[in-house]
């Protein structure tokens, strides 16, 4: 089945550990997303990436960073995680919304702790 | 600036009907999205309207004036695993997403 995988599901690190979180999809979309969600909260654009060009949102900390490599794969580097990024990160990915509203779909998430 | 509006928390009972609102305010619109969401687990889509009208699928039916800024979601013969955050999401001018915090309902038997 087409999905869209992240990897890992639960990720705890210490404070100022930098950390990487990974997404595939075997979607063959285009557009892909990178959301930070807390409790009872709409989830935070971080990133997104139109193919390979990547479209940082103005908000966004320095402290994140992100990479996509290839169609298939995208990443989330967190430089220095401090207590208040701990969430769940959730990856989605769109066919292309250049022609409209694309509907976006979600990998699993990977929930973050930070001690 | 843009917005969404949606009820916290709603509780209903097993069986019975529940209408979930949703109010927007966005720089340009094109169209609404639901989505369902498990504790701990990421959203599924649910429906999507750009037309004004309800468009229903199954138990769930979704309803869109755009006039208004309104739209509500339409759960008929609740079952337990209805039990989730439901959010809506406006799509602006530019075709981003304003998402809301979601509204966690509860499903009592």
């Amino acid at each position: 089945d087409a999905m869209v995988i992240q990897n890992p599901r639960y990720q705890v690190t210490q404070f100022g550990k930098p950390v990487t979180l990974s997404c595939s999809q075997t979607l063959n979309h285009n557009v892909m997303y990178w959301y930070q969600q807390k409790s009872s909260q709409a989830p935070k654009l971080l990133f997104h990436y139109y193919d390979k060009d990547f479209n940082n949102e103005a908000d966004t900390p320095d402290n994140f960073q992100s990479r996509r490599p290839n169609t298939s794969f995208c990443f989330l580097d967190i430089r220095s995680p401090g207590l208040g990024d701990a969430a769940m990160y959730l990856c989605a990915t769109s066919r292309d919304s250049a022609g409209g509203p694309d509907t976006q779909y979600f990998g699993p998430g990977t929930r973050l702790t930070v001690l | 600036g843009q917005n969404i509006d949606q009820p916290t928390e709603m509780t209903a009972t097993e069986g019975a009907i529940v209408q979930i609102n949703c109010t927007y305010q966005t720089s340009g619109f094109n169209g609404l999205f639901w989505y369902q969401q498990h504790a701990g687990e990421a959203p599924t889509f649910l429906s999507y309207n750009v037309l004004d009208g309800l468009e229903e699928k199954g138990r769930f039916s979704s309803f869109l004036s755009r006039s208004k800024g309104y739209s509500y979601l339409l759960l008929k013969e609740l079952q337990m695993k209805d039990s989730a955050s439901y959010l809506c999401a406006a799509t602006d001018s530019n075709y981003q997403l304003i998402w809301g915090a979601g509204t966690k309902l509860i499903i009592k038997p």
